[in-house]
């Protein structure tokens, strides 16, 4: 699985856009990205994913560099409960496989 | 739809004691992956189970097991239990209509603390 480099932590104000970076500069061609976070003690919460293009939803944006080798995760308007530790996953499709590769992370503290 | 659920969310053992987890996914999901948390190792996957099967295995010893029944649920057992064992037990399920990649949704996990 193509390793991922995060970093360890993050502040950002609240309101403000928080955007999260994430290195995966040995991926593959058909490798997805996929975005977790972990809010203490709880589940990890998925949140997004794509392959080639931008992708948005209701949570967060997705960007993807055109070469692939990195992206960044926006939550537009952080509030105090976006405060979780935050996993940025490249996962090969390889049918019948579902497991997640999680590393260490990014512990994302939104600040009052 | 319910998320997926994990039952107990809180248990205590003690060492060489085993324990049962039981883990019900998401209402139509038919793939369950188990994974545990320690705060030295982060999260680590143990297993997946899709009709009944398991079809792929993390680096575990042999005293975590796990089965999964007709309706999809499943449990993961731990024999022999040691103090290295308490952690953050997490269960996540997914579709399982055979594409390459599918959305895993997690449940919160059973909290096993070994004495």
């Amino acid at each position: 699985d193509a390793k991922t480099t995060q970093p360890p932590s993050m502040d950002c104000a609240e309101g403000r856009a928080a955007n999260l970076p994430c290195n995966h500069s040995t991926i593959s061609g058909n490798e997805y990205v996929y975005w977790y976070r972990q809010i203490h003690s709880q589940g990890p919460q998925y949140i997004i994913h794509g392959l080639k293009n931008n992708e948005t939803n209701e949570m967060a944006s997705l960007i993807i560099t055109e070469d692939r080798k990195s992206s960044t995760l926006i939550l537009p308007h952080a509030t105090l409960r976006d405060t979780a530790v935050y996993y940025c996953i490249v996962r090969p499709p390889i049918q019948g496989a579902q497991k997640l590769v999680f590393g260490q992370g990014t512990r994302l503290t939104i600040n009052p | 739809k319910a998320g997926v659920t994990q039952t107990p969310r809180y248990l205590i053992k003690t060492r060489g004691q085993q324990v049962t987890l039981s883990c019900s996914p998401i209402s139509g999901h038919r793939s369950v992956s188990w994974y545990q948390q320690t705060p030295g190792q982060g999260l680590q996957f143990l297993f997946e189970y899709f009709s009944e099967t398991q079809r792929n295995k993390g680096n575990f010893p042999g005293r975590f097991s796990g089965r999964q029944f007709s309706n999809s649920r499943s449990e993961m057992n731990v024999s022999t239990l040691e103090l290295g064992d308490s952690a953050l037990y997490l269960c996540a399920s997914s579709p399982g209509q055979g594409a390459f990649v599918e959305t895993q949704y997690f449940g919160p996990g059973t909290r096993l603390l070994v004495l």
